[in-house]
Formats: C-alpha cells, structure tokens, sequence
C-alpha cells in the first residue's frame, strides 16, 4: 500500500529552520522521486523542489538558497530543509510522488504538515 | 516560468449540471496538463493526468480536454461529492499550478 506521511513542527519562530520528514511506504525510492508543495491557508500550491531517484535534486527559484532536500533510502525517508523562515512561509507542506524516466504525474500526496511562523 | 491561469475563480453550479473548467498556459505545454480535485483539509487528489487521462478510479464524468496553451476539466453531470477547489498542475517545463477554481453547489 503507497503511503506518505510527512512529519514536522507544528510551530517555527521567525527566522529559525524549518524541518520536515516525508515517510515513504509501498515503494522504493529509488524508482520514484518525490516532490515537496506548500499551500499557503486559503491559497494555491507552489511547487519547491525534488528529490530524484538517483539521489540528485532540484528546487525551485523561489526559494533560492533557502532550501535543501536530502534523503535515507535505508530509512525511506525524505527531507526538506528551509532556512530564514518569514511569516509567509506558513502553509501546509506536502510530500508527492512521481515514476522516474516517464511523464506519469504526480499520483499518490502525504496529508500534509501544516507549519505556522510566529514572531 | 510558465505561468498558468484558471478560470473561473468561483463557479457555482446545480446537482445534473454540466460543468466546464479552463486552466491557460503562458506558453506552449505539450499536452503535461494534469487536474487536481481538493477538498478542504485534505491533499490534492489526482483526476486527469496529461491532458485527457482519467486516473484510476476516477469516475468517468470527469474528462479532460485541450492542446497547446488552452485546457479544460468537464465534469459532465455535477454530484455533491464534487463540490471542491480543483488545480491543474503543467509539468511541461518544471511545475507550476493554477490558482484553483472553488466549485459549489447552487
């Protein structure tokens, strides 16, 4: 059965690092990359970046050097990583799947960790 | 960046209704079109993927249309259970997401 389940403080204080582990079951990780979303409450998801199967990644501009993504395949677990967090960083963290090498989409989500930034 | 834009914002609709959503492109997406369903609280859920391909277990009232820059989710008679906001999702070149289309039942 594929899972993902991400894991994370409820509450982060300004300008500290944010932390968050993504829980894989039902698949390696070395076949599928997982993506990492926010959606701020109340608006759209913004994708952040990527772990890919072979271990490299890739993150979105937004975020510039805020934000690492690194992985234990022997634990089957993914991380994201920001820095510098602002207030409108709050927002509901999602861990997503893909199949490597093709153009399947996106096809199985964690629930979501929601992440507020409090001053 | 592509970016992506859909309409209508807000759409309000009655149960039997024939629905329509649109989701543009800034450029040229070669069809890596995907619609997302989500309901408040949950995660993003998964209807079409590439254009016009129904996810599994999707029921077939869903259906998804469109080429180029200009893509559509039809929802060919709208139940209860369909009142959400829907996403697509372009992953031609990198992803980017629409802002979401907030369905109701009139």
């Amino acid at each position: 059965q594929v899972q993902l389940k991400e894991t994370g403080p409820d509450l982060v204080q300004l300008t500290q690092t944010l932390s968050i582990t993504c829980t894989v079951s039902g698949f390696s990780l070395t076949t599928y990359n997982v993506h990492w979303v926010r959606q701020p409450p109340g608006k759209g998801l913004e994708w952040m970046g990527a772990m890919w199967n072979g271990g490299g990644t890739d993150y979105n501009s937004a975020f510039k050097s805020r934000l690492s993504i690194s992985r234990d395949t022997s634990k089957s677990q993914v991380f994201l990583k920001m820095n510098s967090l602002q207030t409108d960083d709050t927002a509901k963290y999602f861990c997503a799947r893909h199949v490597a090498y093709t153009t399947d989409p996106f096809d199985y989500w964690g629930q979501g960790v929601m992440v507020t930034v409090s001053s | 960046d592509i970016q992506m834009t859909q309409s209508p914002s807000f759409l309000s609709a009655s149960v039997g209704e024939r629905v329509t959503l649109s989701c543009k492109a800034s450029q040229n997406i070669n069809k890596y079109l995907d619609w997302y369903q989500q309901k408040l609280g949950e995660a993003p859920k998964l209807l079409i993927y590439n254009t016009n391909n129904l996810h599994t277990g999707i029921p077939s009232r869903f259906s998804g249309s469109g080429s180029g820059t200009d893509y559509t989710l039809t929802i060919s008679s709208l139940q209860p259970e369909d009142v959400a906001t829907y996403f697509c999702l372009q992953r031609n070149s990198w992803y980017t997401f629409g802002a979401g289309t907030k369905l109701e039942l009139k």
